[in-house]
């Protein structure tokens, strides 16, 4: 158990929907990120946010938003939902990112998003 | 931009063969390198990592020095267990780039008793 949970763990829903994902992450971790994981694109970096600050974007939508609450809990909102959307999203979390060393994330254990 | 090819699967052993799973990376400046593993049905898991020129990683006897001149980073294991089977993904994370993880495709390893 990595200590980041993410709810719910499975999701089907309807093109055109809104869903949204949530991610808790490691007592004591400031960062967070979102990957998804698809068969054509395989793991792709979405977003980060640090202590509630957006951080770094990778390879994120327009369609879909993110955002770390007080509490440093996040969620991954994915709207106008499209077949391609469908994929394992993942969360990770880390004490806080240094630019000068690496700090080790931790995963939680997925979301798989069906859209049907 | 980062980039990390590693070999395409299914790689499938017999117990107690030979594991050797390679990665090469493209990045600038000096990346940290890893291993991270996904067991059915679960998230990804580090299994190794490498930080600078000539590091090696291990764990669980996992092997995998960090290579700058073939900037590769393969993973080897000397004797595989069924319980080895799971998909392997090598990844970098690049200074310039923030703490973001940039991962290969992934190999799957398959191993029989």
């Amino acid at each position: 158990d990595s200590g980041v949970t993410q709810t719910p763990k499975h999701l089907i829903t309807a093109t055109g929907q809104r869903v949204t994902l949530r991610c808790s992450p490691r007592s004591g971790d400031l960062s967070v990120y979102w990957y998804q994981q698809s068969l054509d694109q395989g793991l792709q970096f979405l977003i980060q946010y640090y202590n509630g600050e957006e951080r770094a974007k990778g390879n994120i939508l327009e369609r879909f938003s993110a955002q770390q609450f007080p509490d440093l809990h996040s969620e991954l909102n994915l709207s106008s939902l499209e077949l391609g959307d469908s994929a394992l999203y993942f969360c990770a979390s880390s004490v806080e990112p240094t630019g000068v060393s690496y700090n080790e994330q931790f995963f939680g254990p997925g979301t798989r998003l069906t859209v049907l | 931009g980062d980039s990390v090819t590693q070999m395409e699967g299914p790689v499938t052993l017999s117990e107690e063969a030979f594991l050797t799973i390679n990665c090469t990376y493209t990045a600038t400046g000096y990346p940290s390198l890893f291993w991270y593993v996904q067991y059915p049905g679960e998230g990804l898991q580090l299994l190794l990592k490498a930080t600078k020129a000539d590091d090696k990683g291990s764990n669980k006897g996992f092997e995998a020095t960090y290579r700058k001149e073939t900037t590769s980073f393969h993973l080897e294991k000397g004797s595989v267990q069924v319980s080895d089977s799971a998909v392997y993904f090598c990844a970098l994370s690049g200074k310039a780039a923030g703490n973001k993880l940039t991962f290969g495709g992934g190999t799957r390893v398959l191993v029989k008793p």
